[in-house]
This record gives C-alpha cells, structure tokens and sequence, in this order.
C-alpha cells in the first residue's frame, strides 16, 4: 500500500479483556516494529519482524503481550488480559531493512477502562 | 544501557529565527541517527538523518553529527509556525538487531 496502515484507529475495552492490533506495512518493505508512545514520551520498542520471524522481542513488557507476522507482510499485536497500564498509542513501523528510516502508522489508541 | 537524551523544552524562536534541537546519546557504538517531527495528535514523521561526522543540510533543516562528543543535534532556519511540533531524536547502532531507540521528544513553538 501507499503507507503503513493500522486498525483499528481507536479502541476502548475493560480492563482483562484480549484486544488485537493490526498493522499493514508497505509493501516491500521487509522490516515492522512496533512501538508504542504514552503521552509525553517518545515511542517505546515493543518487538521488531525481519520477514516472519521475530528477530527482537526484547522490549514486550511482559507475557501478556504477544505478535506475529505469519506471512511476512501483516503483522497482529496481541494483548491478554489488559489492564489501565496498557493505554497508550500503539504505533506500527516498516522500513526497507534494519538501519533504514521508518515509515509509521496513523497508530491505534488503546484505552482501558 | 542504550540512551537517548533531550531536553523536553517547550523550546520557543520568534518566527525567522534558527531553532537549535539538541540530543546526546550513551552507546559509542551508535552509528545513524535519525530526526522525527510528530504534531500533536499524529505520528512521527521522518525529517532527516545522518551517519557521518559532520553537517548535512536538506532545505531549512541541518543535522550536525559529533560523534566524539555523542551528539547530534537539528537546527531549522527561518522558523515557522508550521514548524510547531515535539522533535524526536532515534538512534540505531549498527552492531546488532538493535531497532530505534527514540528520546522523550523537545516541543518546539514557533511564536508568530
């Protein structure tokens, strides 16, 4: 596509509820992160994809959190169990390769209530 | 510990003035270094980056990169209102998978 597109924009859901986040990248480019960005503060790495494969997962908080990328194109943030912790602007990246600059998404807003 | 600092601001320049965003980082090992402008509500957009020591300019906008001292920093001439917006810094290091690290952010306003 012509940019990184994410679903859904906004999404509100109870705290312990499963909520998944989106992320389409463009096309070609091989390389998604996702971070995501609480007010004030700048984006935070959650867990990055070369091709299908997580190839850092370092920055997932903890094992609520989990994503794939099955096919090497669309990748799917999962979130078990949220809690008032998990607000935040959830932002996708894609890039042509690692040490490339990022192309970001319009990112979802997660609040829980 | 890999770092990326910025002072928050808010920075504030008459309109025309040169605007000075600063940002030093921790891991000497760094090797690109990358500045994003984010508006209120949206998300981070790619301005510039640079990898060697040095100035490299692109319209309004020069990147200055020391990396003996472990700085970079953004200057934006003729300031415009346009230009009102929080400026990330990011930092990747070239000898590992290691992704983006990003600063808090320096809000700049762009007085009319």
């Amino acid at each position: 596509g012509a940019g990184v597109s994410q679903t859904p924009s906004n999404k509100v859901t109870e705290k312990g509820k499963y909520v998944e986040l989106r992320c389409d990248p463009i096309s070609g480019h091989t390389a998604l992160y996702w971070y995501r960005q609480s007010l004030g503060q700048g984006p935070e790495f959650l867990i990055y994809f070369q091709g299908t494969g997580a190839a850092d997962d370092s920055g997932l908080p903890n094992d609520r959190f989990f994503a794939v990328r099955p096919e090497g194109s669309v990748s799917t943030l999962k979130i078990q169990r949220t809690e008032r912790g998990d607000s935040a602007v959830y932002l996708c990246a894609s890039s042509l390769g690692w040490g490339e600059g990022y192309t970001f998404g319009s990112g979802t807003r997660l609040t829980v209530v | 510990q890999k770092e990326v600092e910025q002072n928050s601001g808010p920075l504030s320049v008459p309109e025309g003035a040169i605007a000075s965003l600063n940002c030093t980082y921790s891991d000497r090992g760094s090797q690109s270094f990358f500045w994003y402008r984010q508006y209120s509500g949206k998300s981070p957009e790619l301005i510039m980056f640079i990898y060697s020591n040095g100035d490299k300019e692109d319209g309004r906008f020069t990147a200055q990169l020391n990396k003996a001292s472990q700085y970079v920093s953004l200057l934006i001439r003729d300031s415009q209102p346009s230009d009102s917006a929080t400026y990330l810094c990011a930092v990747n290091i070239f000898s590992g998978n290691t992704p983006l690290v990003f600063g808090k952010g320096t809000r700049l306003s762009v007085i009319a």
